[in-house]
C-alpha cells in the first residue's frame, strides 16, 4: 500500500526562525512529490519535484527530493505568522491516474 | 493556473438528507477529483469524475453513498447520500488543467457539518 509520512507533525516557531519539514514516500510507480499550503480549506499548490537534487525555490520556501532516500524537505527561512498553515505532501504514484496520496501534514505555528 | 468555485461553501445538514456539491471550473480540464477530509485528518481520494461516463471510486468508497456527475469538462458535481454525522468533513475538488499536466489545484472547499 503506498505510504506518505510527513515529519514532526506539529511545529511551533518564533518569527525569524528557520523550519524544515520531512516527508517520505514508500510508493510503486513514483511520478512526482506535491507540496501544498493549507490556510483555511483549500490546499494551495506550493511545489511539484520530479527529480532528485534540484532544488525549487519561491521567496523564502524552497524544496528537493531525494529519490535515493524516498523523501523531501521543504524549508522556509525567516519565518512569518502568516506562514502559520498545515504543510501537506502528496505523492503521486499510479503512473497516469493522477492520484495522489497525501501525508497526514505538519502543522506549523508561527508566534510572533 | 485554473479557478475553480465550488457550492455551497458550507452546510449544516440533518442526518438521513442528501447534499450535492458542485465544482465549476473557468476552463477545460483534463481530470477532476473529489477528496474528503475529515477533522484532524489529511485528504483522502473518494473518486476521479470521469467525463460522460461513471466515476472510478477508491477503496471504501461507493456509488451509492456518493454518486458522482461530470457532463462535461468545466463542471462536477458529489451527492454525499443519506448522511450521518460521520460525514462531517471538508469535501474538496481538485484538477488537472491541460497547460500543467501532473499537478492538481483545488477548489474552496465545501465544509459540511451533519447533526
Amino acid at each position: 500500500e503506498d505510504k506518505v509520512v510527513q515529519s514532526p507533525l506539529s511545529l511551533v516557531v518564533h518569527e525569524g526562525d528557520t523550519v524544515t519539514l520531512n516527508c517520505s514516500y514508500e510508493v510503486t510507480n513514483f511520478r512526482s512529490l506535491l507540496w501544498y499550503k493549507q490556510e483555511k480549506k483549500a490546499p494551495t499548490f506550493l511545489f511539484m519535484l520530479t527529480s532528485s537534487g534540484i532544488e525549487k525555490k519561491s521567496g523564502r520556501l524552497s524544496s528537493i527530493l531525494d529519490k535515493k532516500e524516498l523523501s523531501s524537505i521543504l524549508n522556509i527561512t525567516a519565518t512569518q505568522t502568516g506562514d502559520s498553515a498545515i504543510y501537506l505532501c502528496a505523492v503521486n504514484a499510479q503512473g497516469g491516474s493522477e492520484k495522489l496520496v497525501f501525508g497526514k501534514g505538519t502543522k506549523l505555528t508561527v508566534n510572533p | 493556473s485554473a479557478v475553480i468555485s465550488q457550492k455551497p461553501s458550507r452546510d449544516i445538514c440533518q442526518r438521513g438528507t442528501s447534499l450535492t456539491i458542485q465544482c465549476q471550473v473557468d476552463s477545460q480540464v483534463t481530470m477532476m477529483f473529489w477528496y474528503r477530509q475529515q477533522p484532524g485528518q489529511s485528504l483522502t481520494l473518494i473518486a476521479t469524475a470521469n467525463q460522460g461516463s461513471e466515476a472510478t471510486y477508491e477503496s471504501g468508497f461507493v456509488i451509492d453513498k456518493f454518486p458522482i456527475s461530470r457532463p462535461n469538462l468545466t463542471f462536477s458535481t458529489l451527492t454525499v447520500s443519506n448522511m450521518s454525522p460521520e460525514d462531517s468533513s471538508i469535501y474538496l475538488c481538485s484538477v488537472v488543467s491541460y497547460e500543467a499536466q501532473e499537478t492538481q489545484y483545488f477548489g474552496p472547499g465545501t465544509r459540511l457539518l451533519v447533526l
